[in-house]
């Protein structure tokens, strides 16, 4: 069966450090991903998604992913956090059959520190 | 673009009233939407899955009768959570996706508290 894996519940990073969200799934073929970000009380917002091609994906807000098949990761990546990035960040996998739902990470809490 | 606007954002009501929640595709057309209830701390869980005139496919464990769901053009789908009890209580969040394969675009969420 898919499933994603966000190993980290919650990650502390000062302001203007680095970021990586660690994200691995479990699928058969080549999946679709996404990172997904929620500020509290709101909806969910795309980040950057994978469909084929260039394994480094860019996405919104300066954040970008790099998918690699041989470990099944979907890591995602930002230079240099801000306040505001301040929130839960969501990894998801396309599902394989005609449905294309989303199977969700348990997803990761983003503190930033001034 | 994909905007994806879900109404109201808040509610409060008495036990034993029907809450009815919108989803609106503002700016393309949603051949599919889904609705997911998310509990504090804790990632979304799918409820149903609608595709614009047919009916609404329910996860495992979610009752259809309970939770109706249309989805009557291609960019609106509605909740309805009926007799809502304490229980229901939740973070409703509906999302619209455009085609097969294409990303869900995701509204801001109803909390629904019922008293």
């Amino acid at each position: 069966a898919q499933s994603v894996t966000q190993p980290d519940i919650h990650i502390t990073v000062s302001e203007g450090a680095s970021l990586e969200l660690r994200c691995n799934y479990s699928y058969g073929a080549t999946p679709y991903l996404f990172w997904y970000v929620q500020s509290p009380g709101q909806g969910l917002q795309l980040l950057l998604k994978y469909f084929s091609g260039d394994t480094l994906v860019q996405g919104i807000k300066g954040f970008e992913a790099e998918f690699k098949r041989s470990q099944s990761s979907f890591n995602l990546r930002k230079p240099s956090v801000h306040w505001s990035d301040a929130a839960e960040y969501f990894c998801a996998v396309g599902a394989l059959d005609s449905s294309y739902k989303l199977i969700f990470g348990s997803g990761t809490r983003l503190l930033v520190r001034p | 673009g994909a905007v994806v606007s879900q109404h109201p954002s808040r509610v409060i009501c008495k036990s034993g009233t029907s809450v009815k929640i919108e989803c609106r595709s503002l700016d393309f057309q949603a051949t599919t939407m889904f609705w997911y209830r998310q509990f504090p701390k804790q990632s979304l869980m799918l409820m149903a899955t609608s595709n614009e005139g047919s009916k609404a496919t329910y996860e495992q464990g979610v009752e259809k009768d309970k939770f109706l769901i249309n989805h009557a053009s291609l960019t609106l789908s509605t909740l309805t959570v009926t007799s809502a009890h304490p229980e229901d209580s939740s973070f409703y969040i509906c999302s619209g996706r455009q085609g097969d394969g294409q990303p869900q675009h995701f509204g801001d969420g109803t909390r629904l508290s019922i008293l």
